[in-house]
């Protein structure tokens, strides 16, 4: 089964200094890659997505992520961080064929000003 | 276009009690999704409907955890009894993706249970 692996519990930035919020994925096959954002007392919201083609995928608020296949990864990363920016955040990944959305434990950003 | 809508948002009960979320998806929606997602940990998946039918419930605990979709639209999640260890937020979503894996959910804002 197809699982995700956040490493970092908790990322602290600066607010006009880059972020990247780690993330690795293991899948059989071709990965379809996702980045959530979860505000306090909310749903998830989606990001952006990995399905095919350009390894660097923009989404929404500025974020863009890079998929990179020999490493197994799908960061998450944004050049000028705000302090808007401060929430959850989850990666998630599923295979071909395969319906379940497997999500990682979630990294909470702080954007400090 | 109208989210997807949860109810209640909260709900404190007593262990041995019953519970009941409801979930309306996006409009034309086909697949329909219950996570529980517990505090400090990402969503997992209870169960997933395409349509009215399961795809997968494989994660439900079924002894005490039931969800229908009777007419595929609308879903209700039911907990009898609820334990302390069902303390969480349940989130519906809902995707359009007619049997791909490719589409990304919609989640609503959740019910969080409180389990006393």
């Amino acid at each position: 089964a197809q699982s995700v692996a956040q490493p970092e519990d908790q990322v602290n930035v600066a607010e006009g200094n880059p972020l990247t919020v780690k993330c690795t994925y293991s899948v059989s096959g071709n990965p379809y890659l996702f980045w959530y954002v979860q505000y306090p007392n909310r749903g998830l919201q989606f990001l952006l997505k990995y399905i095919t083609g350009d390894n660097l995928v923009k989404g929404s608020y500025g974020f863009e992520a890079e998929f990179n296949k020999s490493q197994t990864s799908f960061h998450l990363k944004k050049p000028s961080a705000l302090v808007s920016d401060s929430a959850l955040y989850f990666c998630a990944v599923r295979g071909y064929n395969n319906n379940d959305m497997r999500f990682g434990a979630g990294t909470r950003l702080t954007v400090k000003p | 276009e109208a989210g997807v809508a949860q109810s209640p948002r909260y709900k404190i009960i007593e262990k041995r009690q019953s519970v009941a979320f409801w979930c309306n998806p996006i409009s034309g929606h086909a697949t329909l999704y219950w996570y529980q997602q517990i505090l400090g940990q990402g969503p997992k998946l209870l169960i997933q409907f395409q349509n009215n039918g399961v795809v997968d419930d494989s994660q439900l605990p079924k002894d005490r955890f039931s969800a229908e979709r009777l007419k595929g639209v609308d879903s209700t999640l039911k907990i009898q009894p609820a334990k302390l260890e069902d303390s969480a937020v349940y989130l519906c979503a809902s995707s359009f993706d007619p049997g791909h894996s490719t589409g990304e959910l919609f989640f609503g804002e959740g019910s969080r249970l409180t389990v006393l």
